[in-house]
């Protein structure tokens, strides 16, 4: 039984770039949430996605965007990358009306 | 601001030893209370999870202690191994109505053989 993956592993961009991060979540899943890891800090909540809808949102501004598919996988966007969004970005999925969520191993993403 | 504060930020103690990771939160709508251990490059794996209607829960060398009433709860490792070594992170939900994770700031184990 697969976990939560994600890809890519790694990533470096440029300030005012634009990234997609991609996970699929746990088999029989139907709920994905993203998480940004600063270094040496707790992973601060960004969206969850349920139904192909955000269902909540953390304090993230706009240029943090989402998506889920109908397969229940989800895309995370960030658009006009700043030195501040280098990050461990995690994923974690969740079966709906159950609170127990299951990580990722993250993607690294620097910004230079 | 951080409604779940974790301390100590790090520790260190011997092989066989009792690890000790505190935590106090505010909102009293939480009611779900996960434990989660991060190695090196890695995502976070489930360790233990609590519910505030008991006041303790053990799974093996862990065992979760609840206090509902000082809303306070924490992380007891008995018999600590090498291969504990690695950072803890508690959090908080709210289920039904909040689905997300509010964690701690970590505390970095390190176990002395």
């Amino acid at each position: 039984d697969a976990g939560v993956t994600q890809s890519p592993t790694h990533l470096i961009k440029t300030r005012g770039q634009q990234v997609t991060l991609r996970c699929s979540p746990k088999s029989g899943h139907d709920t994905v949430s993203w998480y940004q890891q600063a270094l040496g800090q707790g992973p601060q909540f960004i969206f969850q996605y349920y139904e192909e809808e955000e269902r909540q949102r953390g304090n993230f501004p706009d240029r943090f965007s989402g998506h889920q598919f109908p397969n229940y996988s989800s895309e995370l966007n960030v658009n006009a990358l700043l030195l501040g969004d280098s990050a461990l970005y995690l994923c974690a999925s969740s079966l709906a009306g159950l609170e127990t969520q299951y990580f990722g191993p993250g993607t690294r993403l620097l910004v230079l | 601001q951080q409604q779940v504060k974790q301390s100590p930020q790090s520790l260190i103690v011997q092989k066989g030893g009792i690890s000790i990771i505190n935590c106090a939160y505010e909102n009293t709508a939480f009611d779900y209370f996960p434990w989660y251990q991060q190695f090196p490059g890695k995502g976070p794996a489930l360790l233990i999870a609590i519910r505030p209607d008991v006041s303790e829960k053990k799974e093996g060398r862990f065992t979760i202690s609840f206090n509902k009433s000082a809303k306070q709860f924490s992380l007891h490792i008995m018999d600590s191994q090498p291969g504990d070594s690695a950072t803890y992170f508690c959090a908080a939900l709210r289920r039904g109505n909040d689905y997300k994770l509010s964690f701690g700031a970590g505390t970095t184990v390190t176990v002395r053989a």
